[in-house]
Order: C-alpha cells, then structure tokens, then sequence
C-alpha cells in the first residue's frame, strides 16, 4: 500500500506556455500532500504544502501566482507551472501524507520537466 | 526540526552489510529520526524511522543510541540495486509535517 502516482512522468513544453502535474494517492487518502523541485545534482527542495480544500502554503521563494496547486479532493493535488520558461526546467515531484499507519510521507516518481 | 550530518559518500560491497551513520545531536525528545533513499531519477523512498528504540523492517534496521544523538542505517545484504543517495531526516511524527531534505549520502554498492 501507499502508493503515489504523478502524471506525465515528463513533459517538454515551449517558453510561455503552461503546465499541469498531476499527483495522486492510488490507496490512501491524504490531507496534505507536498511540492519538491529537485535540479540536477542538488537536494529536494519543498516548494508547497497542498491541504485539500483550502489554500496551499508556499515556502519562501517560491512564486504562489507562478506554481498555482489545487488540492480539490484527499486524493488528488495539481500543480500547473504557469509562463514556464528555461529555468523552471526541473524534477518536480510530490508527497502525501498518510495518516494510518506510519504517518509518513510516501513519494510520487516525479515529473520531469524541459522548456525549450 | 533538528539538522543531521552525514557522510557525503561510501562505497560498499555488494552482499555485505551497509552501515550508514548519522549525527543529530540537537535532536529534541518528540522528533524522530526518518530515513528515506532515492535512487536515480526516481522520487524518494521511505525505508524506516523511530524515536528511541531500534526498528527494524523487510529493508532496513535502525539503530539509535541511548542519547538520541546519533542513529545507523543497517542494510543488512546490500545489493547492487540499493545504489540510491539516503537521507537521515530528524522531525515530529505525523504524516502533515513537511520534510527537510539534506544533501544526503551517496552510497555506491559495487560488485
């Protein structure tokens, strides 16, 4: 069990244009699920706490008008990077949080994006 | 949430065990010690965590001293696949609480 689906797993995209990931708990339902970048050679980095049905908590840095998240049910959170441009060319992956059990985070594989 | 200090990387050889330390001396009494992998190009993966007494699962032990200063992942048989970079992470349970990446250490199983 606990198990986190993202879709696409990658996508290119041109400079301008707008992109949604999907992240899904498959067999547990999630309050809260996160938002990590991850750039080549680096750490992750938390971008944002999604809590279903209310407004998402964006760590310092990180442009809320830019990386828009919905979390409209316990298992679905969306994050859709909005004008990308180059340097958003990263590995976004997320994490839910699952309350029975060993309340941890359980990861999604991550999506990986490239703005041309 | 405390800070932990790993080694940067270690090599080990396959089907021999793997010992990763970790140093959180700032450790308080409600965090625990939370260890994920991640291996190339793939998201995360919980292997194991505790608070004071050693665990142990299908993929890991986890050994913590008496002072909660230090803790060790124990991969009992390492195999080529368990290649990944592992984090120790030190947090309040609970599955809301946000994680705090470090850099992690780079484990190479070699053949």
């Amino acid at each position: 069990g606990a198990v986190v689906s993202q879709h696409p797993s990658w996508v290119i995209c041109k400079s301008g244009t707008s992109v949604k990931i999907e992240c899904r708990s498959l067999d547990f339902q999630a309050t809260t699920m996160f938002w990590y970048r991850q750039f080549p050679k680096q750490s992750l980095m938390l971008m944002a706490t999604s809590n279903e049905g209310s407004k998402a908590t964006y760590e310092q840095g990180v442009e809320k008008d830019k990386f828009l998240i919905n979390h409209a049910s316990l298992t679905l959170s969306t994050l859709t990077v909005t004008s990308a441009h180059p340097e958003d060319s990263s590995f976004y992956i997320c994490s839910a949080g699952r309350l029975a059990g060993k309340e941890t985070q359980y990861f999604g594989p991550g999506t990986r994006l490239l703005v041309l | 949430d405390a800070k932990t200090t790993q080694p940067t990387s270690m090599d080990c050889a396959e089907g021999r065990a793997a010992n990763l330390p970790c140093n959180h001396s700032t450790i308080s009494g409600n965090e625990y010690v939370y260890w994920y992998r991640q291996i190339h190009s793939q998201g995360p993966q919980y292997i194991i965590h505790g608070l004071k007494n050693n665990e142990t699962n299908e993929m890991a032990s986890l050994i913590i001293t008496e002072d909660r200063k230090s803790s060790t992942l124990i991969l009992p048989h390492a195999t080529l696949r368990d290649t990944a970079v592992y984090y120790c992470i030190v947090r309040v349970a609970g599955a809301d609480y946000k994680l705090s990446f470090g850099a992690g250490t780079t484990v190479t199983v070699r053949a």
